[in-house]
């Protein structure tokens, strides 16, 4: 069984802090996704990173695929109430992509 | 700008009874998709469909079925509905599976209870 684990369950910081979530598997992924998800809403999705290495940014999150496109991280700089909500990574196993894989969720919450 | 519509938003079901589960998608999308989320957890996919007569089974199939006989629709259908069942159903599409350009788009979700 494929399985994408992500670290921390749940992550509660002050505002102004820097913060970072893994996504981590065994396996390898032909691409993976963050996504954020609003209490009573769909996942809406951040970023999707192919390429081993692969680093993109936006605006104060920075997204990150491990070289060997088995892991990713996901690092917020200065959070803010608004970056609130349950952080997701997906990814599409490089034996079978359409089988989109879905980590368990980091719940994070800022306080002012 | 419609983009994934589910139907219902909420559904209270009492063992054994039947229903489906409806998604639409008014965007051409070849792929969709059907996933459970359980409380404080990510979403597990349960099928998917990779064009319109093709579906497949993803990681928790068991218990329900689906059918692709258009490409704008994918209804998921509950046969004997049990309480591990009680979750809340996502429905998704994309234009492709691969890469950069799989972005799927999700409905808001149908909220079931089964009593």
């Amino acid at each position: 069984t494929q399985l994408l684990e992500q670290s921390p369950q749940f992550l509660s910081i002050q505002e102004g802090e820097n913060l970072t979530v893994y996504c981590n598997s065994s396996s390898v992924f032909s691409s993976l996704q963050w996504y954020r998800q609003e209490p009573g809403e769909g996942p809406v999705l951040l970023v999707t990173v192919v390429t081993g290495g692969e680093v993109k940014k936006l605006k104060r999150l920075t997204f990150q695929f491990g070289d060997a496109r088995k892991d990713s991280s996901l690092h917020i700089t200065a959070a803010q109430p608004g970056d609130t909500g349950l952080y997701l990574c997906a990814g599409g196993p490089e034996s079978s992509a359409s089988k989109i894989i879905f980590g368990s969720g980091t719940r994070l919450s800022i306080r002012p | 700008n419609a983009g994934v519509t589910q139907t219902p938003k909420f559904r209270i079901l009492k063992i054994g009874q039947s229903m489906t589960l409806q998604c639409t998608q008014d965007m051409n999308h070849n792929y969709m998709y059907w996933y459970r989320q359980d409380p404080g957890m990510g979403l597990k996919l349960i099928y998917y469909s990779v064009g319109a007569g093709i579906t497949d089974k993803g990681e928790v199939p068991n218990g329900y079925n689906v059918s692709r006989s258009t490409t704008e629709d994918f209804p998921l259908r509950l046969e004997l509905a049990a309480p591990s069942q009680t979750s809340v159903y996502f429905c998704a599409s994309s234009t492709t599976a691969l890469g950069t350009k799989n972005i799927q788009y999700f409905g808001a979700g149908t909220r079931l209870s089964v009593l």
